[in-house]
């Protein structure tokens, strides 16, 4: 019944090590988010996609990657992991009426720490 | 450019007593606001938001904000602080200019309820 789902909820990994993180959301929502917070629990917006389609990339290094394979789903794929990678990710989606956003709904997150 | 300032970053009040988390924000038109709640090592819950409806908007668990445009600010409020309510509350926009969904977080503000 959850409406944004993210795995795994934590990961632990070294650096160095190619990672990935997935995201579902069953609300029927077009657009789908990836945020990051830091350690000062501060949170910036590193990737959208509507339908399947790209529309935001904010300057995050090319080693992240992120896949939507369906309007569900958006994957993180993160290669070459570093230290300043470890941070909280959350998964968002929101719907789309017209030019508006409605309904953001945040996953519970995953915490990742390289070590 | 879009932003939202937390004037605050801890707050710490006893239970029972009023609670007020103070936000300004900049746009140029009327934006989007949001307050959401993070506690601890969870996700983030939406508290309220605003939308160009009623100004005075109320939310879950007993929050109300107000939208006071010739201040350009979005104070969130409770009445009586309850042990529960502390966590990490942010302040958040969404350009109306924005054709991406994009939300943009305030710093955080950290509330504190001693007994």
């Amino acid at each position: 019944d959850t409406a944004v789902s993210q795995t795994p909820k934590y990961l632990v990994t070294q650096m160095g090590n190619d990672k990935s993180i997935k995201c579902e959301q069953n609300l029927g929502h077009d657009t789908m988010y990836w945020y990051k917070q830091d350690s000062k629990k501060f949170l910036k917006i590193m990737f959208s996609y509507n339908n399947k389609e790209l529309i935001i990339n904010e300057t995050v290094p090319n080693r992240f990657s992120p896949k939507s394979p369906d309007k569900a789903h958006l994957n993180l794929h993160i290669n070459s992991l570093e230290l300043g990678d470890s941070a909280v990710y959350f998964c968002a989606s929101s719907q789309v009426i017209g030019q508006a956003y409605y309904g953001y709904t945040f996953g519970s997150g995953t915490r990742l720490t390289v070590v | 450019a879009q932003s939202v300032t937390q004037l605050d970053s801890h707050v710490s009040v006893s239970e029972g007593t009023p609670v007020l988390l103070r936000c300004n924000y900049s746009s140029s038109y009327s934006p989007s606001l949001f307050w959401y709640v993070q506690h601890p090592n969870k996700g983030l819950q939406l508290l309220l938001k605003y939308t160009s409806a009623a100004t005075l908007v109320k939310g879950i668990n007993g929050f109300e904000a107000e939208f006071k445009k010739s201040e350009t600010s979005f104070h969130l409020t409770k009445p009586s602080a309850h042990m529960s309510d502390a966590a990490e509350y942010f302040c958040v926009v969404s350009p109306p200019s924005s054709n991406t969904g994009k939300l943009i977080f305030g710093q955080g503000t950290t509330l504190q309820v001693k007994p």
